[in-house]
């Protein structure tokens, strides 16, 4: 069935560095998308969404760019801390009222 | 505000016995969802509730596993008897109707 994925599994950047985490989507009829972080232990936390009337969107630090075309969706955290290891996990649902359906995640870890 | 309240946080049984998770959403959220998150995947949905009414469940296995929201507040997720596969950790969380969903911080569970 359609379902939401992830490019890589792991990611390891410097400190100070952007990091990109990519995702990509199958379903076409999907029009909302969300980037969480989950650290260890924790519950999934929200970080930013978009709409698929959007291309891009700015929150503190972070972008999510999303291109319906070749339906990736992207999210990029500028001058990566230590604070952003975890893993991060894109998640879509469409029609409004339907189940999010979460990727499997990529691990982000950075090093000091 | 306090944030999503899940109990046990963790929970070790052996296959057969029954086991409850329970879950007191954000004062106000009338939507409450249990996911089930297995080891380096995301979260699945299991049920939602619009206040005390399941609106969806089609993805809870529904020969041993049940919930209640009685009061369209705290809920309660069981499992009787469980299995080696159910061995995953269970996430609460709760948002007013479509919107933002905050997470808990889960319950893992073991089962030997």
């Amino acid at each position: 069935g359609e379902s939401v994925g992830l490019h890589l599994p792991t990611l390891s950047v410097q400190e100070g560095d952007n990091s990109i985490i990519n995702c990509a989507y199958s379903n076409s009829a999907s029009d909302y998308f969300i980037w969480y972080k989950q650290e260890s232990g924790k519950g999934p936390q929200f970080i930013i969404d978009i709409r698929s009337n959007m291309d891009k969107r700015q929150g503190q630090r972070v972008t999510v760019l999303l291109n319906k075309t070749v339906k990736h969706l992207s999210l990029q955290i500028a001058a990566t801390q230590p604070g952003d290891s975890a893993v991060y996990f894109c998640a879509e649902n469409y029609s409004g009222n339907t189940p999010l359906v979460f990727g499997k995640g990529t691990r982000l870890s950075v090093i000091a | 505000e306090a944030g999503v309240v899940q109990s046990p946080r963790y929970k070790i049984i052996e296959k057969k016995q029954p086991v409850a998770f329970w879950c007191n959403p954000i004062s106000g959220h009338n939507t409450l969802y249990w996911y089930r998150q297995n080891l380096g995947q995301g979260p699945e949905l299991l049920i939602r509730y619009e206040n005390e009414e399941a609106v969806d469940d089609s993805q809870l296995p529904k020969d041993r596993f049940s919930a209640e929201r009685l009061k369209g507040v705290d809920s309660t997720l069981k499992i009787q008897p469980a299995e080696l596969g159910d061995s995953a950790v269970y996430l609460c969380a709760s948002s007013l109707t479509q919107g933002q969903q905050y997470f808990g911080p889960g319950t893992r569970l073991t089962v030997t």
